[in-house]
């Protein structure tokens, strides 16, 4: 079974500056998508950020990007110049599809980031 | 403007008393899925819907019912409520087969308390 798992439940960061935020997910798959999304205090979840596992490239989206290590099964988040916007839970989730259209989307646990002024 | 739409958005009810959270999306998704987060627990899966009339359980079902009469709503019914069901709830929906690695779009929760 697939599992995700955020070694930080909290982080701290201040404004403008850069911090990573880490996930390590265990899979015996070798195509699979993984995401990172973000909730703030409002409860909406919202994309972040996706890699697909056949891409070596790291996605990258404006101040968001990732580090993608397919054989260590690693995929950090990086966010730079942090802006008090940016504090929000943070989750990690591994998609996986099945013949047959079905998928799962496993999630971690979270980490909760705050950006301080 | 595209969108999972939920309601409630809040409900307090009590233990035993059937509710009823619907979901529905206007984005001619095939596939919708329901969630439930709890603190230090992430989002786990409840149920999912590939397509109309095709439902499949989750990683935590017990408790729950769902249906899938139509493509756009896929409400999530909860027969006889009970406290451990106390949570945030939320639907997503997305493409299917073809659009295999879009993400999926979340409504905006549903935050149940049984008493």
């Amino acid at each position: 079974a697939q599992t995700v798992t955020q070694s930080q439940p909290e982080m701290s960061v201040q404004e403008a500056e850069t911090v990573t935020l880490s996930c390590t997910y265990d899979t015996s798959e070798n195509n699979y998508y993984l995401f990172w999304y973000k909730q703030p205090p409002s409860r909406q979840m919202i994309l972040v950020i996706r890699q697909e596992a056949y891409k070596q490239q790291n996605a990258t989206e404006n101040r968001f990007s990732v580090n993608f290590q397919k054989a260590a099964k690693s995929f950090s988040l990086k966010i730079s110049d942090s802006q008090l916007g940016d504090t929000a839970m943070y989750f990690c989730a591994f998609m996986k599809r099945y013949q047959g259209g079905s998928e799962k989307l496993v999630f971690g646990k979270g980490t909760k980031l705050t950006v301080n002024p | 403007e595209a969108q999972v739409t939920q309601n409630p958005r809040y409900l307090i009810t009590v233990t035993g008393k059937k509710l009823t959270v619907t979901c529905s999306q206007n984005m001619n998704h095939e596939y919708m899925s329901w969630y439930r987060q709890d603190p230090g627990l992430g989002l786990r899966q409840i149920y999912y819907s590939m397509n109309v009339e095709v439902t499949d359980k989750g990683d935590v079902p017990e408790g729950y019912k769902v249906s899938r009469k139509e493509k756009r709503n896929f409400p999530l019914i909860l027969e006889s409520p009970s406290p451990n069901q106390t949570s945030l709830y939320f639907c997503a929906s997305k493409a299917g087969y073809l659009g295999s690695n879009q993400p999926q779009h979340f409504g905006d929760g549903t935050r149940l308390s049984i008493l």
